[in-house]
């Protein structure tokens, strides 16, 4: 029972470089969301995705990228990184258009320097 | 602008006695409102829910209050124990979910 499952736990990256962060999820939700976590400032919504094929963008898209060509599985792309990038990223998974309980990845965390 | 706020950033309470951890938000559209709980380097874990038509859900210890008039929510664990220390995190859903900034709780025994 993996539930959601997130890649890398831990990333040093450099100013300008790119990665992919990687969600996967097998319980066949059709909701899928990213999530960055600051001090004092919670859980903030990037890019969040109601079924294949349909992404959009939360409260701080900029500078990321997302798609979503699979049920299972929701990349989180940052292009070119930045210092303020720094954070603590989180993946989650709900059965309905962000209502009822939504699950968690244990968590990225990307520093970027 | 956060749409959910939590604007006690910390609570400290004795083993045994009531926790009661606040939220507001400032969106009338959100119409379902959820608790979650995290612990140092997890993910958060789900808690507790309560729909818009409803004001007040209970779970074990765990009640959750909502006064949609004052755009308030408020968790109450009774009685509290030293394994209820964590991070609480209000949550609010219209269309996607929006998060508070999150209440650090410690009940010392």
């Amino acid at each position: 029972n993996a539930g959601v499952t997130q890649t890398p736990k831990f990333q040093v990256l450099k100013t300008g470089q790119s990665m992919t962060l990687q969600c996967a999820q097998d319980m066949n939700h059709e909701y899928m969301s990213w999530y960055r976590q600051d001090p004092g400032m919670g859980l903030r919504l990037i890019h969040y995705s109601v079924g294949a094929g349909i992404t959009d963008q939360g409260e701080v898209p900029n500078g990321y990228n997302v798609s979503r060509s699979t049920t299972e599985d929701f990349p989180l792309r940052l292009l070119s990184a930045a210092p303020s990038q720094t954070s603590v990223y989180f993946c989650a998974s709900s059965l309905w258009t962000g209502k009822g309980e939504a699950f968690f990845g244990q968590g990225t965390r990307l520093t970027v320097v | 602008d956060q749409q959910v706020k939590q604007n006690s950033p910390s609570l400290s309470v004795q083993e045994g006695r009531i926790s009661i951890l606040n939220c507001d938000y400032t969106n009338s559209m959100f119409d379902y409102f959820l608790w979650y709980k995290k612990y140092p380097a997890e993910g958060p874990t789900f808690l507790i829910s309560i729909s818009s038509i409803k004001d007040k859900n209970e779970d074990g210890r765990f009640t959750v209050f909502l006064n949609k008039s004052a755009k308030h929510l408020s968790l109450h664990i009774v009685p509290s124990q030293p394994g209820d220390s964590a991070v609480y995190f209000c949550a609010a859903t219209y269309n996607d979910m929006r998060f508070g900034a999150g209440t650090r709780l410690t009940v010392k025994p």
